[in-house]
């Protein structure tokens, strides 16, 4: 089946600006996480989505990030007022969802590339 | 909250083995995976422990050390595609991964 795909792949905006990224999950994963990665850094954690419930925003730098997740499927993550800080690659990552100790491995998308002029 | 460390970058020889480690401090324990990352290129999973001891797949081997807080990634018989950033990561309450800043390897021939 296919893996999960991110949409564009590359943004390039201006400051000020809103953009929205897209990510369509593996079928039948029910976990959701959005991450950041800028430059040289590692990977942050920003939002994350289970199935039905409240999302877990412990993650989000600033109020003029958000997600929202459709259906329990397909995620947009929105970023409001654009600012320079805000370049980096977005990556969604999703699982099944499983509790506990079991392993609930993550799978990675592309990335979208943003950059923020 | 979670704490993770691994080496910044490390140099090897193609057919050569190399030891990427990692030290973590969590709040929680709910196991420890290993990705690759290609430049450019989204993270891979490689390795998954939650029990101590090596767990190995092919020319990749990892191990944990849950007292010591200690894991590493063993690369057996370099191959020039092996040089990417090899990432250790610790899964949080909400299995959200906290990441290391990665270690990244090159082989050299």
């Amino acid at each position: 089946g296919a893996g999960v795909s991110q949409s564009p792949s590359n943004k390039v905006t201006e400051k000020g600006k809103d953009v929205e990224l897209r990510c369509d999950p593996i079928s039948g994963h029910t976990a959701l996480y959005w991450y950041r990665q800028s430059l040289g850094q590692g990977l942050e954690f920003l939002i994350y989505f289970q199935g039905n419930s409240a999302p877990d925003k412990s993650g989000l730098p600033s109020d003029r990030f958000s997600a929202e997740r459709t259906g329990g499927s397909v995620s947009t993550l929105t970023i409001q007022r654009t600012q320079q800080e805000d370049s980096a690659v977005y990556l969604c990552a999703t699982s099944v969802g499983r509790r506990g100790r079991e392993r609930d491995t993550q799978y990675f998308g592309p990335g979208t590339r943003l950059t923020v002029l | 909250g979670q704490n993770i460390d691994q080496p910044t970058e490390m140099t090897a020889t193609e057919g050569a083995i190399v030891q990427i480690n990692c030290t973590y401090q969590t709040s929680g324990f709910n196991g420890l995976f290993w990705y690759q990352q290609h430049a450019g290129e989204a993270p891979t999973f490689l390795s998954y422990n939650v029990l101590d001891g090596l767990e190995e797949k092919g020319r990749f081997s990892s191990f944990l050390s849950r007292s010591k807080g200690y894991s590493y990634l063993l690369l057996k018989e370099l191959q020039m595609k092996d040089s990417a950033s090899y990432l250790c990561a610790a899964p949080g309450s909400a299995r959200q991964l906290t990441f290391g800043s990665g270690t990244q390897l090159t082989v050299l021939p």
